[in-house]
């Protein structure tokens, strides 16, 4: 979906080095998430935000750390990469049913194109 | 604990054929239902939702999807497959009551259609 971007979209580093992943949308949704793709594990959520000064992690969150910077970006961070995060990184986008409050997020989510990570 | 299974790793079907993807689910409370789509190299594209009302729910591409509240089911189905809806599709649900609205996605479905 062209309206949320990621950058890079490929990029090799070395075990230790300190990558960010950057994502950023125009869709004008509070709700951002991260996820990682791995074969045969579908996708696991990193981390999530509901708005700039709500954070929340996910089920995979050791080893990342996530900067939301306005209600367009959402940065994810690998402090020291290690291989085992070598993987398909997406950001996606929500935004809740305006009429149904707190509980009204059902619409879906929207995906970026995804960022290749190899960490040798 | 909410959970998503796709029990086919991979589904073959001829060109022209019916196809079907399954999927069952586990919330805790009553489920929102989602089935996306992954072409190579791109990104996640939705399909179709369920929420409520009726219990078939038709998508993009000719798609559609049954849910079965009983068989805590929402297969996904489409009655003549193309060799361009070749891709890896998932299955996510998140539960109803939740105020967190994330989801959880099942581990996905190769489906390979051939000429």
């Amino acid at each position: 979906d062209a309206d949320v971007t990621q950058t890079p979209r490929n990029r090799i580093t070395k075990t230790g080095k300190r990558i960010m992943l950057e994502c950023s949308q125009t869709k004008g949704h509070d709700r951002m998430y991260w996820y990682r793709q791995d074969p045969g594990l579908g996708l696991r959520l990193i981390y999530y935000s509901f708005d700039v000064k709500d954070i929340n992690k996910g089920e995979i969150s050791d080893g990342y750390s996530v900067s939301r910077q306005a209600q367009a970006k959402f940065s994810l961070s690998l402090e020291s990469a290690i291989p085992n995060q070598t993987a398909l990184y997406f950001c996606a986008t929500s935004d809740p049913n305006p009429g149904q409050g707190a509980l009204g997020s059902y619409n879906e989510q929207f995906f970026g194109p995804g960022t290749r990570l190899t960490v040798l | 604990a909410q959970s998503v299974a796709q029990p086919e790793d991979q589904v073959n079907v001829a060109e022209g054929n019916p196809l079907t993807v399954k999927c069952t689910y586990s919330v805790s409370g009553n489920p929102y239902l989602f089935w996306y789509v992954q072409y190579p190299n791109r990104g996640l594209q939705f399909l179709l939702k369920y929420i409520t009302g009726d219990n078939l729910v038709k998508g993009s591409y000719g798609f559609e999807a049954e849910f079965n509240k009983s068989q805590t089911s929402f297969h996904l189905k489409k009655p003549s497959a193309l060799v361009s809806d070749s891709a890896l599709y998932f299955c996510a649900v998140r539960d109803r009551g939740s105020t967190l609205g994330r989801l959880y996605f099942g581990r996905g479905t190769q489906l390979t259609v051939w000429p």
